[in-house]
């Protein structure tokens, strides 16, 4: 099966500051790299994702990059704020595939200091 | 629309009682997924659903059980808690991977802290 690794686990960054995760997967037939974003207390929820056909997405202040090749792909918060500190979670799922499932990485705790 | 609601929030168990999760969804969603989050170790898939009536096993399946009798609902039990089992757990519904264009983003339920004295 697929296996995704994060790091780092935890990452300090002053506000204003910008912040990048890297995860790397295992299963070259994986083509959907979501990325869950779970507050202290709260549920993951889903904030970037990107498809293996893409080799950026941006959304405001945050960013997914992927290297097919190297099957690595990162997150990138820029103008890091203090509400951006939360565990960040990546994945990989083959999409289209009847299982819709999702391997998840352990987690990255951003703490953004003001 | 509620979305993924979980029952109960919060549980202590002795060891060896047993207890049901209930996860349900008003989406309309095919699949569902009961997860459990410890420290440093992410997101773990127990069991998922792929459909009514329908369970697979994840990767931590040891110890559960699962039943998806109605499409909305998907009950996670535990037969003999044990300390292990202290957790948080989840519980997520998506839809098929194969549809909608590839829309597989899993909504997630507010969590269950289970305690296992």
């Amino acid at each position: 099966g697929e296996n995704v690794e994060q790091h780092p686990s935890t990452l300090s960054v002053q506000e204003g500051d910008s912040a990048v995760i890297k995860c790397t997967y295992s299963d070259s037939a994986s083509n959907y790299f979501p990325w869950y974003k779970q507050e202290l207390g709260k549920r993951p929820q889903l904030i970037i994702d990107i498809r293996s056909n893409v080799g950026e997405k941006k959304d405001q202040r945050i960013a997914v990059t992927l290297n097919k090749t190297a099957k690595h792909f990162s997150l990138h918060i820029t103008e890091t704020q203090p509400e951006d500190s939360a565990v960040y979670f990546c994945a990989a799922s083959r999409r289209g595939s009847t299982l819709g499932r999702l391997y998840f990485g352990r987690g990255t705790q951003l703490t953004v200091w003001p | 629309n509620a979305g993924v609601t979980q029952t109960p929030k919060f549980r202590v168990l002795k060891t060896g009682q047993s207890m049901t999760l209930l996860c349900a969804q008003d989406m309309n969603h095919e699949y569902m997924y009961w997860y459990r989050q410890d420290p440093g170790m992410g997101l773990r898939l127990i069991h998922y659903s792929v459909g009514e009536g329908t369970t697979a096993k994840g990767e931590v399946p040891d110890g559960y059980n699962v039943s998806r009798l109605k499409k909305q609902n998907f009950l996670l039990g535990l037969e003999s808690a044990a300390p292990s089992q202290t957790s948080v757990y989840f519980c997520a519904s998506s839809y098929s991977s194969s549809g909608r264009a590839g829309l597989i983003e899993q909504f997630f339920g507010p969590g269950t802290r289970l305690t296992v004295l």
